[in-house]
């Protein structure tokens, strides 16, 4: 099963939001609550930002939401700061037989 | 505090075994799924499989289907990810987490880089 649909890079200036979108099918995104979102760093593990669409873990600052409609699940990130700048890669369950999947990350560049 | 340490870089030649392993502390390893993630040089995430170390179930994506075995030992709750002959494809980036049912990974472990090169 193909991986979940996700920009390839995205960019805005410090103080912005931005918004990356996920892309499934009635499979996975559309069917279940159950995307999360990852920043990964480099060089370093991948951090859970968001779960069961537009969850935040205790930690995880409030510029970070999440939402979902139809197909497609969004992450956005307001009050852009430097520190933002990483990869971002949305997961969703599925009922197919590979069980979850992820998307093919995103490059946030903040300019 | 839930932690998953993984063990150390690795360098192998193609055909060699390799196990690699994920000890956790700070929770009951016997009741969470721990999961299994490849990224390849430069490239995104990947789910490999997971485990659920209560009753040993477990289940791989499609395409790692028969090209690994994940484990896991209660006794001392580390769970373990081997090669029995590994390819230079398989030179990547393993990272071992814990799942939340079959929803979310909420703790990652380091990463074990597996170089393999003849």
């Amino acid at each position: 099963q193909s991986a979940l649909t996700q920009p390839a890079s995205v960019s805005g200036s410090p103080g912005q939001s931005i918004t990356i979108s996920c892309t499934g099918t009635t499979s996975d995104v559309g069917g279940y609550d159950y995307v999360s979102w990852y920043q990964q760093h480099p060089g370093k593990a991948p951090k859970l930002m968001i779960y069961d669409v537009s969850n935040r873990p205790s930690g995880v600052s409030n510029r970070f939401s999440g939402s979902k409609s139809g197909n497609t699940a969004s992450l956005t990130i307001s009050g852009l700061q430097a520190e933002d700048e990483a990869n971002y890669y949305c997961s969703s369950y599925t009922s197919s037989s590979t069980h979850m999947l992820f998307g093919g990350g995103t490059k946030l560049t903040v300019l | 505090e839930v932690q998953l340490v993984q063990s150390g870089a690795e360098v192998k030649k193609p055909g060699e075994s390799l196990k690699i392993s994920c000890k956790t502390s700070g929770y009951d390893f016997s009741t969470y799924w721990i999961g299994w993630v490849r990224q390849m040089p430069g490239k995104g995430l990947e789910w490999m499989g997971i485990i659920f170390p209560g009753d040993s179930d477990t289940r791989y994506s499609p395409s790692f289907q028969g090209q690994v075995t994940i484990s896991a030992d209660k006794s001392i709750s580390t769970a373990y990810l081997q090669w029995s002959s590994l390819k230079a494809s398989d030179t990547a980036m393993y990272y071992c987490a814990r799942r939340l049912g079959l929803r979310y990974f909420d703790s990652w472990g380091q990463g074990t880089l597996v170089t393999v090169s003849s």
